[in-house]
């Protein structure tokens, strides 16, 4: 079962724009992990918030979590092209449970237009 | 360099003859997992595993079989493959502390 669902599943924007994606989930979660995939390729973790963190930054990266709405952004700022891509939420429940499961969204895919 | 290896990257096959695709990482990780992903679906998580000796079935098992008996090796096994199979693999894995996972660079499977 899917874990959450991601909003916008597509987005396009021009280049220099702010690109925002959000993820909701279900079920307690120890954190929270954002992933990038190009076009068939494998993912590649961003960054990862934990359950008692509200917010994290990463270079032009902004996540903030919600855990009362079970919920959590993504903010690209100043987007580039090379940002085109498809981008993952993924909840995690080791530590809390021991559990290994790591449940992805469907996906937010970003094009961003030179 | 630290990395998830997979191989093959590219696989046709007939239905019912058995596969493996192997998955080996270097980073000395105790968790890893197979997803597929498929268009619409999104990535779904096959088996997991937590150390070695230690495998669970995640969202999607049936159909394939993983072992665990070195920590770097968790091998996805479809003994008869279906076409219903043919997807996208990705092997993760993951220290034992909480940080991210990293992906391998997937295996395209296809079953005539």
């Amino acid at each position: 079962s899917q874990q959450g669902e991601e909003d916008p599943q597509a987005l396009s924007i021009q280049e220099g724009e702010n690109a925002t994606m959000n993820c909701s989930y279900k079920t307690s979660i120890n954190n929270l992990q954002w992933y990038r995939q190009n076009s068939g390729r494998g993912l590649v973790h961003l960054i990862l918030i934990r359950s008692n963190e509200r917010e994290k930054h990463s270079g032009r990266l902004r996540v903030t979590l919600d855990t009362s709405k079970k919920s959590s952004s993504l903010l690209i700022t100043a987007s580039r092209a090379a940002d085109t891509a498809s981008y993952f939420c993924a909840t995690d429940a080791r530590g809390s449970s021991n559990t290994g499961k790591l449940i992805f969204g469907q996906g937010t895919t970003l094009q961003v237009k030179p | 360099e630290a990395q998830v290896t997979q191989n093959p990257r590219y696989l046709i096959t007939v239905t019912g003859k058995k596969l493996t695709v192997t998955c080996s990482q270097n980073m000395n990780h105790e968790y890893m997992s197979w997803y597929r992903q498929d268009p619409g679906l999104g990535l779904r998580q096959i088996y997991y595993s937590m150390n070695v000796e230690v495998t669970d079935k995640g969202d999607v098992p049936e159909g394939y079989k993983v072992s665990r008996k070195e920590k770097r090796n968790f091998p996805l096994i479809l003994e008869s493959p279906s076409p219903n199979q043919t997807s996208l693999y990705f092997c993760a894995s993951s220290g034992q502390g909480v940080g991210g996972y990293t992906f391998g660079s997937g295996t395209r499977l296809t079953v005539v």
